[in-house]
Order: C-alpha cells, then sequence, then structure tokens
C-alpha cells in the first residue's frame, strides 16, 4: 500500500486561476520530489527537496514553486494557472540512503482550460 | 553527464510469452545502481527490480529479470510468463551518486491475449 499521497488526483481550472498540488508522505523521507508528465510520455523533474528548508530547480524549466516546512509535505504552487500546465504531476519520496529508491504518488492530473 | 536510453517506444507480447526491454545508459560513476520502473495506465508508478552495478549476478524477482551487462553499459529486462497485469509504461532509471534519478523516456508494453 502507497505511503505517498496527492491531491486532488483530478482537477479541472480555468486560466488564471492559483492552484495548490498537495504531496504528503508517512515514510519520513528526507528527499521530495516533482515530475511534471503529458500520458505515456516521459518523466521531467521539475523540483526537488534535500529536507525541510531546502527547495531546487529541476531538470525542466517550470513556472511552478514548491515549499517544504515539514518533512512530510512538499506542495506545488501554480500563481496563474496557462493551459500549457496541462499535464500530470508526479511527486515522489527517497530515503537519504546509499541508493535512490523513489516511491511514487498516485498522480495528479491537471487540466487548464 | 549521466544519460538513459530506451530505444524501443512500443513492445507487444502475446500472453504467456517472454519479452525484453532494451535499456543502455551512461555514466562516470563506479558506483551506481539502475531501476526499472512500472507505470500502469492511470495508476501509480511502481519498482519493479533493482540492480547494484557492483553486482555481477543479475537481479531477479518473480517472472522479472535482468540482463546487466556493465561493460556494455546495457540493462535490459526480461519478462517471463508474460500477463495481462504487466501492460504498463516501463520506465529505466540510473542513481549515479547525485540527488536526482535519471529516467529514459520509456517503453509501452501491450500484452494481447
Amino acid at each position: 500500500e502507497a505511503d505517498i499521497y496527492q491531491t486532488p488526483r483530478y482537477l479541472v481550472i480555468g486560466t488564471g486561476k492559483k492552484i495548490t498540488l498537495e504531496c504528503s508522505q508517512t515514510m519520513g523521507h528526507d528527499k521530495m520530489y516533482w515530475y511534471q508528465q503529458d500520458p505515456g510520455m516521459e518523466l521531467h523533474l521539475i523540483h526537488y527537496s534535500y529536507g525541510v528548508n531546502s527547495t531546487e530547480k529541476g531538470d525542466l524549466s517550470s513556472e511552478s514553486t514548491v515549499s517544504r516546512i515539514r518533512t512530510e509535505h512538499f506542495p506545488l504552487t501554480l500563481e496563474s494557472a496557462r493551459p500549457s500546465h496541462t499535464s500530470q504531476y508526479l511527486c515522489a519520496s527517497a530515503t537519504s540512503g546509499t541508493y535512490n529508491e523513489q516511491f511514487f504518488g498516485p498522480g495528479t492530473r491537471l487540466t487548464v482550460l | 553527464a549521466q544519460t538513459v536510453t530506451q530505444s524501443q517506444p512500443e513492445m507487444s507480447v502475446q500472453e504467456a510469452e517472454t519479452v525484453t526491454l532494451s535499456c543502455t545508459y551512461d555514466t562516470s560513476e563506479s558506483d551506481y545502481y539502475l531501476f526499472w520502473y512500472k507505470q500502469p495506465p492511470s495508476r501509480q508508478m511502481i519498482l519493479v527490480i533493482r540492480q547494484e552495478a557492483y553486482k555481477q549476478q543479475n537481479a531477479t524477482e518473480n517472472r522479472f529479470s535482468v540482463n546487466f551487462q556493465k561493460a556494455a553499459k546495457s540493462f535490459s529486462l526480461k519478462i517471463s510468463d508474460s500477463q495481462l497485469g504487466d501492460a504498463a509504461m516501463y520506465f529505466c532509471a540510473l542513481w549515479g551518486g547525485s540527488e536526482k534519478l535519471v529516467f529514459g523516456k520509456g517503453t509501452k508494453l501491450t500484452v494481447n491475449p
């Protein structure tokens, strides 16, 4: 059973709205990640965090922002959504162990009209 | 830079048959890990199998096994006795000492009854 949760699972909103995608994990993992993935396509890393108060931009430029105030929580915010933001957003977490095995949430499918 | 290449965008297999998915990678690290992840349609991404580079023995998990050729930088996934539930996108991933996993573009596997 997955210990990493994302809400909402599906979201349809209008252009210009501010949205926050929630991600929480109960595994005590220090590292957390946000990926953007179009259906059936590759994953693009957009943000990651080493731990509390740590956030880094990923390989794909994104207009979103993230915060990490608590270990278990890593929300992603879009200040003004646009149709180009329509995609699936996957959250993942990993331990700070020897290797970076990541555990994924179920994803949020975002549609901006 | 670390790269992962999956040269087969799509593969198909008959139920109960065996299929092999290809993956090649490049890294300058001597200590690294390789992963195969499975992403079923509209479902959560899960880890299928993991291989530590320093281990010569190929990893096996039930019907899933890998052929790890370190010198050739090849890491293929073999699925034996394919089942309908194996239909999914499969992603090869590399961890080479950074805080990030590097993913391939994925292979879509179809299982025909």
